[in-house]
């Protein structure tokens, strides 16, 4: 039971413009939620985080939407840039868990 | 300077085998964590330890068995290596066992032949 969904494995975007990625969750019980991002032979690296009683976290670049309602997050790198080609993980935890569920990740590749 | 540092990086085998993977922090971190990540990429929780001790232990086999001889190591040794057990193995670490961001290790490639 997949409880934390990436349903794109992967995303193409021109270097400058905006990526978006998308995670979606079917627990209700999640109220904190993380992206990492990962480069090959490498470990995941945290970007950001957003707890459910925001809606909106920014972080220079990147900012993370949270519709608790639709069980949906995305992030949004803008301007996107080739050093941002990765895979982007998100997370999901429940108050007091402190135990992550991932998604499958998707793969951003930003074209010079 | 690594924050997170595993060994060894590769790690090929035949089925049977006993084989161990190290995990070591210089974060001052007290909470630890192992994690495997299958083909299918799914990335899952094993175990994690707070202060050398165990508080989370998913259903995992028990041929493995983490051990944490201080706060700034966990090791995880596996018995009896099956196929299944194939995977890239991932080590973090986070402040204390309230703090949700966690540092990950570079992981280790383990093939069961």
């Amino acid at each position: 039971d997949q409880q934390v969904k990436q349903n794109s494995p992967s995303l193409s975007v021109q270097e400058g413009r905006i990526s978006i990625l998308n995670c979606d969750y079917t627990n209700s019980m999640f109220d904190y939620f993380l992206w990492y991002k990962k480069y090959p032979a490498e470990g995941p690296t945290f970007l950001i985080s957003i707890s459910s009683i925001k809606d909106k976290n920014e972080d220079g670049r990147f900012t993370v939407f949270l519709n608790k309602s639709a069980k949906h997050l995305s992030l949004h790198i803008v301007p996107s840039q080739p050093g941002d080609s990765a895979v982007y993980f998100c997370a999901a935890s429940g108050t007091g868990t402190y135990k992550y569920i991932f998604g499958t990740g998707t793969r951003l590749k930003v074209l010079a | 300077d690594t924050a997170v540092s595993q060994t060894p990086k590769y790690l090929v085998t035949q089925m049977g085998n006993d084989k161990s993977i190290k995990c070591e922090q210089n974060l001052g971190h007290d909470t630890m964590y192992w994690y495997k990540q299958d083909s299918k990429k799914f990335l899952k929780i094993m175990f994690s330890y707070n202060n050398k001790e165990l508080i989370i232990n998913e259903t995992v086999p028990n041929r493995f068995s983490p051990k944490s001889p201080d706060k700034a190591h966990l090791n995880l040794h596996i018995n009896s290596l099956e196929l299944g057990d194939s995977a890239v193995y991932f080590c973090a670490s986070s402040q204390d066992d309230t703090t949700y961001e966690q540092y990950f290790g570079p992981g280790t490639r383990l093939t069961v032949t």
